[in-house]
């Protein structure tokens, strides 16, 4: 059983192009993350929503919109695809939104491609 | 912002060696995470260790909270060690985000 599950695991795309990428966590968590790795490994968070709502949203093109149809699922659509949003997106999960934190899961990532 | 730094960057070593990993952050936490990234990309949880020591088979990690450090250790490695490891944290004061260090890429020789 896929606790954190992000489609599709690749993405080859043309510059300008909208793509999206779907996240599902089956763990009954009320807080799920979209994180970015760029290439040299390094990685920030983006967004996170509790329950549906949003709590976090970095300094992140508004080209980046994350919608959350339920607190199972994190979406990620991006507009105008640019050269340097080549990277590795990450969604995670974790329990509740409390202090302390608690432990964060990851997916497997997207593997973003423009050209 | 807090800052998290690992160290050393690179780590090179043949099986069986033992290493120590380090994680130093400016700031007081509320939460720390190592993670380890394998060859394929996968982001796989190894400790939540806001404090104190853990232990999990052939790895084990101790969390300083007062002198904001922590330590991983990796005993009798394998092959199937080599990757990226992260250190993460959530700073206290409010903050949400999980911040990240730039990692310690460890490769583990037959």
């Amino acid at each position: 059983d896929t606790a954190v599950s992000q489609t599709p695991k690749y993405l080859v795309t043309q510059m300008g192009n909208d793509k999206s990428i779907k996240c599902e966590q089956n763990l009954g968590h009320d807080t799920m993350y979209w994180y970015k790795q760029d290439s040299k490994k390094f990685l920030k968070i983006m967004f996170s929503y509790n329950n549906k709502e949003l709590i976090i949203n970095e300094t992140v093109p508004n080209r980046f919109s994350p919608k959350s149809p339920d607190k199972a699922h994190l979406n990620l659509h991006i507009n105008s695809l640019e050269l340097g949003d080549s990277a590795v997106y990450f969604c995670a999960s974790s329990q509740k939104r409390t202090r302390p934190q608690e432990t964060q899961y990851f997916g497997p990532g997207t593997r973003l491609l423009v050209l | 912002g807090i800052q998290v730094e690992q160290s050393p960057p690179d780590l090179i070593l043949q099986e069986g060696a033992n290493s120590t990993l380090r994680c130093n952050f400016s700031d007081s936490v509320n939460n720390l995470q190592w993670f380890h990234q394998n060859p394929w990309g996968q982001l796989i949880n190894l400790f939540y260790i806001p404090s104190g020591t853990k232990q999990n088979g052939r790895l084990s990690a101790t969390t300083v909270a007062t002198e904001r450090y922590s330590l991983l250790y990796i005993s009798s490695s394998q092959t199937t060690d080599s990757g990226v490891y992260f250190c993460a944290v959530l700073p206290q004061g409010g903050s949400e985000k999980l911040v990240f260090g730039k990692g310690t890429k460890l490769t583990v020789n037959p």
